[in-house]
């Protein structure tokens, strides 16, 4: 079945970038998303990449994807303190119901 | 603003009492999913609704089940909830299978 991996914490100062990676394993996906979870809430859709692109950039953020080792990152750049949340990527697979496998999440810390 | 609401925020029901939670959206999407979130979890799909057609998880336990009254409103029925039932339960539409997925900001469910 589907897998997708990510590291648990990411610790940064603010100003820096931020690099959060994402390992999967379903050659079939379609389209790879990143949410954005603050405490106690939903899921924001930050952004989506089509698995047949290797860079999308939207203003400070970056995903890069690379197909054939099936890893995704999502970069942000000039971190702030509103950053901190956790970012899940998700993989998506069209015909049915695009339904999606979320990774395990990254806790992003952004200390002052 | 077009939006994904659910209601409530946080419920608390007693073990084995029945318990019903409500999303309903104004984007006019045709497909809205269920998302069960254990804490420190990824979401994990229960099911979901592409108009009038209801796609069931094959892992999803009988003991939750879902109504779609209209295109706007999509109820999930907890029947006998446990205490292993607890969670963030979200709920999610997207315009088509296809396209991506927009939540809600969940609500919390406590089981006594």
């Amino acid at each position: 079945g589907e897998d997708v991996e990510q590291s648990l914490f990411l610790s940064v100062r603010e100003g820096d970038s931020s690099v959060i990676n994402c390992t999967y394993t379903d050659s079939s996906s379609t389209y790879l998303y990143w949410y954005k979870q603050e405490p106690g809430a939903g899921l924001q859709l930050l952004t989506y990449i089509f698995s047949n692109m290797d860079m999308k950039q939207d203003q400070r953020l970056t995903v890069l994807l690379n197909k054939k080792d099936k890893h995704l990152s999502l970069r942000i750049a000039d971190t702030q303190t509103g950053d901190s949340a956790i970012y899940f990527c998700a993989e998506g697979i069209t015909g049915g119901g695009n339904k999606l496998t979320f990774g395990t999440g990254t806790q992003l810390k952004v200390e002052l | 603003d077009a939006m994904v609401i659910q209601n409530p925020r946080y419920q608390v029901t007693q073990f084995g009492k029945p318990v019903t939670l409500s999303c309903s959206q104004t984007l006019n999407h045709n497909v809205m999913y269920w998302y069960q979130q254990k804490s420190s979890q990824a979401p994990k799909l229960l099911f979901h609704y592409y108009d009038k057609d209801f796609n069931n998880e094959a892992d999803t336990p009988d003991n939750f089940q879902s109504r779609r009254p209209n295109t706007s409103f999509c109820f999930l029925d907890i029947r006998s909830p446990g205490l292993g039932d607890a969670a963030m339960y979200l709920c999610a539409t997207s315009r088509d299978p296809e396209y991506e997925q927009y939540f809600g900001p969940g609500t919390r469910l406590t089981v006594t």
